[in-house]
């Protein structure tokens, strides 16, 4: 199975702060079809899992645009531009190349 | 707007069973594959099953293959997780979510199966 690294896995940010999420594949995640499908999601506390972006980088619909998503092939970004006090959650990664479909271990940012 | 929601979770014995259901609104269900995911107390998140949009293609993940069967019925706009012998790390929040572009572009609030005896 894919294997996908988060780093950190704890990510205390001052509001205001930038703040940087790695997500790294044991192998190549360019799907036969030439699309990369790795997504990102963010949990709130108490909350499902929301979207934020797929294919590395297409942003879903309501997702402030101090988020960007970035990356290719092993190595892909969540980047927060400045934090916000919502932005309090635990960020995973997701790859839907290879089945069975993975996620990361979850990066749980909050507030320093 | 888009909801799925979830029912059917429950205490349930090890070696036990139960049918998790997804009802759906606000969209279209036939066109779309659908999946579930789940997430133990505290940990992270776990694909389990995808089928597609008629029913005909199923996937599983190597830890449930085998006890879950995922199923669907059009017509009632609504997606199913049968799961058979139970076992404690079963135990966690069940998540039905529709499928667009390889990922899940919408949740549901989740339903608790706890497996114990």
């Amino acid at each position: 199975d894919v294997v996908l690294t988060q780093s950190p896995l704890s990510l205390p940010v001052t509001l205001g702060q930038p703040a940087s999420i790695s997500c790294r594949s044991s192998q190549s995640l360019v799907h036969s079809d030439g699309n990369t499908y790795l997504t990102w999601f963010q949990q709130r506390p108490g909350q499902s899992p929301r979207r934020l972006f797929y294919q590395i980088s297409n942003r879903d619909s309501g997702v402030p645009d101090r988020f960007s998503g970035s990356g290719s092939g092993t190595d892909f970004t969540l980047t927060i531009s400045r934090v916000e006090a919502d932005d309090v959650a635990v960020y995973y990664c997701m790859q839907g190349t290879f089945w069975p479909w993975t996620f990361g271990q979850g990066t749980r940012v909050d507030v320093k | 707007d888009v909801h799925l929601v979830e029912s059917g979770g429950n205490l349930v014995q090890p070696g036990g069973s139960l049918r998790l259901s997804c009802a759906v609104s606000g969209f279209t269900f036939s066109p779309y594959w659908m999946g579930w995911v789940r997430q133990a107390p505290g940990t992270g998140l776990e694909w389990l099953a995808t089928i597609s949009q008629d029913g005909s293609a199923v996937y599983y993940v190597d830890s449930v293959r085998g006890r879950f069967t995922i199923s669907r019925d059009n017509s009632k706009k609504s997606l199913f997780l049968q799961l058979s012998n139970l076992r404690a790390e079963d135990t966690a929040v069940y998540y039905c979510g529709r499928l667009q572009l390889h990922s899940l572009d919408y949740w549901g609030q989740g339903t608790l199966v706890t497996v114990s005896s």
